[in-house]
């Protein structure tokens, strides 16, 4: 089982939709999850970060984690054009140093 | 806050030269940098981990004596490929972390490796 599991896509939303990303993870004891956006070419950015189960909103992103179920995902509202990139899960994973764990990415399109 | 940057954005190289690639932290100091390594349509491989002024501490299958790391300051590391291989040829990205959120890494923007 990989550490961090993510559906690779391609996803395509409609603009205006909600996009829907989603994440799980293997290690149990996680207790650091984040969102990163990466446009092909350039370095990941990251857009949200979460540590503790339920939702934590910014703007037009939600981060949603459920440590029991191992599971995080991200929502995005009122979804533009300008969002069309690879979506990346990280988690920071503890193999006695503390390590951040990139899924393979969910590349979403939003067609106008 | 919590900009990275990388020097240089672009490099070529012929097989067999070493390549040095800059990441600085520009306007906080870096509690720890890492270098990762992205091949084309995968994700992120996470290199080494340096802490400054002590040795980086490299992941399983990555070889030390090929990826040198120095991390000298607060505000630098350095990731030099030595007898650079087309095998070689990659994205290496830096990141950054800070003391207020030990947790969240900061990227650079990348320097793409062309081994010829």
């Amino acid at each position: 089982q990989k550490e961090v599991e993510q559906n690779s896509g391609p996803l395509s939303v409609p603009e205006g939709a909600i996009a829907s990303l989603n994440c799980t993870y293997s290690d149990r004891v996680s207790q650091s999850f984040f969102w990163y956006r990466q446009y092909s070419g350039k370095s990941p950015e990251l857009i949200m970060s979460i540590y503790s189960n339920g939702d934590k909103e910014d703007g037009r992103f939600t981060a949603q984690l459920n440590k029991a179920s191992q599971y995080v995902s991200l929502l995005i509202r009122d979804s533009q054009p300008s969002d069309s990139a690879t979506y990346l899960c990280a988690v920071i994973i503890i193999q006695g140093a503390q390590k951040l764990v990139f899924g393979q990415g969910t590349r979403l399109t939003i067609n106008p | 806050g919590a900009v990275v940057s990388q020097h240089p954005s672009r490099v070529i190289c012929k097989s067999g030269t070493s390549v040095k690639i800059e990441c600085r932290s520009l306007d906080f100091q870096a509690t720890t940098m890492f270098w990762y390594r992205q091949f084309p349509k995968q994700s992120l491989m996470l290199m080494a981990t340096s802490n400054e002024g002590s040795k980086a501490t490299y992941e399983q299958g990555v070889e030390k004596d090929k990826f040198l790391i120095n991390h000298a300051s607060l505000t630098l590391s350095t990731l030099t490929v030595t007898s650079a291989h087309p095998e070689d040829s990659s994205f290496y990205i830096c990141s950054a972390t800070r003391d207020l959120e030990p947790y969240e890494q900061y990227f650079g923007p990348g320097t793409r490796l062309t081994v010829t």
